[in-house]
């Protein structure tokens, strides 16, 4: 069955850098990509997603790229904001199944003022 | 709406116990899935359906069952607790299957003894 790594399991960066999240998948037939975004104490709530007939995804200061051949993707914030302070989740489809997700460990993201 | 309600947000058991969990959507949403969270380990899928007399397993399913008798409601009942069992419990739903946004309840945190 499908496995996500995730990487880092923690980050630290400066307020207004970039922050970027890689993660792994291995089952090929996977082909839905999404990243969750869970505030301390609250629900994951879905910030942006990806399939696998498209390479990038963006929306505002987020995007996604996707990389079939090496199987991985990532997540990318620009410009962080202290309220981009939070764990975020990757998850890959469980091969093509329309039913089954598999998540990766989580990274949490800490914006230095 | 309320979107995707859980109850209680928390419960405390001791060892052999059982209870249900609460769920319930008001977004007529067909899939629904039950899933835990234990740090460092990200979400895990414990039982889903797919529509109102039809549940599957996911990853983790032992010691738990489910039952989906309507559109609108999902319980998970734990059979005879155990401290294993001790995580955050999030119920999810979506217009269709997990390669849609999943929205999520607010959680359950219980603890076995």
């Amino acid at each position: 069955g499908e496995n996500v790594e995730q990487h880092p399991s923690t980050l630290s960066v400066q307020e207004g850098d970039s922050a970027v999240i890689k993660c792994t998948y291995s089952d090929s037939a996977s082909n839905y990509f999404p990243w969750y975004k869970q505030e301390l104490g609250k629900r994951p709530q879905l910030i942006i997603d990806i399939r696998s007939n498209v390479g990038e995804k963006k929306d505002q200061r987020i995007a996604v790229t996707l990389n079939k051949t090496a199987k991985h993707f990532s997540l990318h914030i620009t410009e962080t904001q202290p309220e981009d302070s939070a764990v975020y989740f990757c998850a890959a489809s469980n091969g093509d199944s329309n039913y089954q997700l598999i998540w990766g460990a989580g990274t949490k993201l800490i914006i230095k003022p | 709406n309320a979107g995707v309600t859980q109850t209680p947000k928390f419960q405390v058991l001791k060892t052999g116990q059982s209870m249900t969990l609460q769920c319930a959507q008001d977004m007529n949403h067909e899939y629904m899935s039950w899933y835990r969270q234990d740090p460092g380990m990200g979400l895990r899928l414990i039982h889903y359906s797919v529509g109102a007399g039809i549940t599957d397993q996911g990853e983790v399913p032992n010691g738990y069952n489910v039952s989906r008798s309507t559109t609108e409601d999902f319980p998970l009942r734990l059979l005879s607790a155990a401290p294993s069992q001790t995580s955050v419990y999030f119920c999810a739903s979506s217009r269709q299957g997990s390669t849609d946004t999943q929205y999520f309840g607010p959680g359950t945190r219980l603890t076995v003894l």
